[in-house]
């Protein structure tokens, strides 16, 4: 199975600067799917943004953009600009093209932001 | 469009007993799958569903089953409860399950305390 590793439980960022989160994995694949996903106080997991292992471009998503390193086998998140409801616990996921909707999650980072 | 809906959003129950919680996927999902998350063991896959049949299952024991219904929602049951079993169930609807970058939509959970 694909271990999902985010070393860093808890981060925090003043207001207005710039994070990066850390996330790697383990895998034999050379095709696969990445994914960041936001969990706030309300429970609900949001996507974040999410990156092909083919495209060799960075995905972004406004204040939000991945360094995709597949060598490294690494996958940071960069939020920009932080704001007040970035605060959350964030997860990276892995999935295999090979097993549906099986996603393999970290085990979290906590985020918080300092006003 | 409405998002994933789980019903109860909080259950307690006594050792022994069963549970069946509920999840109605976004409109025109034919997907759902359904995670466990607890601390100690951080988001685990249990199964997904599409087009009413069991795609995948994860490393669960037999007492946890579940099923889908023809409009796509979905239902978990749990047989003889353990305290162990304590933990927020998420339900997750997607458009497929070809293992391609269609993200994950997440409901709120439901939160099991078995006592």
């Amino acid at each position: 199975a694909q271990t999902v590793t985010q070393s860093q439980p808890e981060m925090s960022v003043q207001e207005a600067e710039t994070v990066t989160l850390s996330c790697t994995y383990d895998t034999s694949e050379s095709d696969y799917y990445l994914f960041w996903y936001k969990q706030p106080p309300s429970r609900q997991m949001i996507l974040v943004i999410r990156q092909e292992a083919y495209k060799q471009q960075n995905a972004t998503e406004n204040r939000f953009s991945v360094n995709f390193q597949k060598a490294a086998k690494s996958f940071s998140l960069k939020i920009s600009d932080s704001q007040l409801g970035d605060a959350a616990m964030y997860f990276c996921a892995y999935r295999s093209p090979n097993t549906g909707n099986q996603f393999y999650f970290g085990t979290g980072t906590s985020l918080t932001v300092i006003p | 469009k409405a998002g994933v809906t789980q019903t109860p959003r909080y259950l307690i129950k006594t050792r022994g007993q069963q549970v069946t919680l509920s999840c109605s996927p976004i409109s025109g999902h034919r997907s759902v799958s359904w995670y466990q998350q607890t601390p100690g063991q951080g988001l685990q896959f249990l199964f997904e569903y599409f087009s009413e049949t069991q795609r995948n299952k994860g490393n669960f024991p037999g007492r946890f089953s579940g099923r889908q219904f023809s409009n796509s929602r979905s239902e978990m049951n749990v047989s003889t409860l353990e305290l162990g079993d304590s933990a927020l169930y998420l339900c997750a609807s997607s458009l497929d399950s070809g293992g391609g970058n269609s993200p994950l939509h997440f409901g709120n959970g439901t939160r099991l305390t078995v006592t």
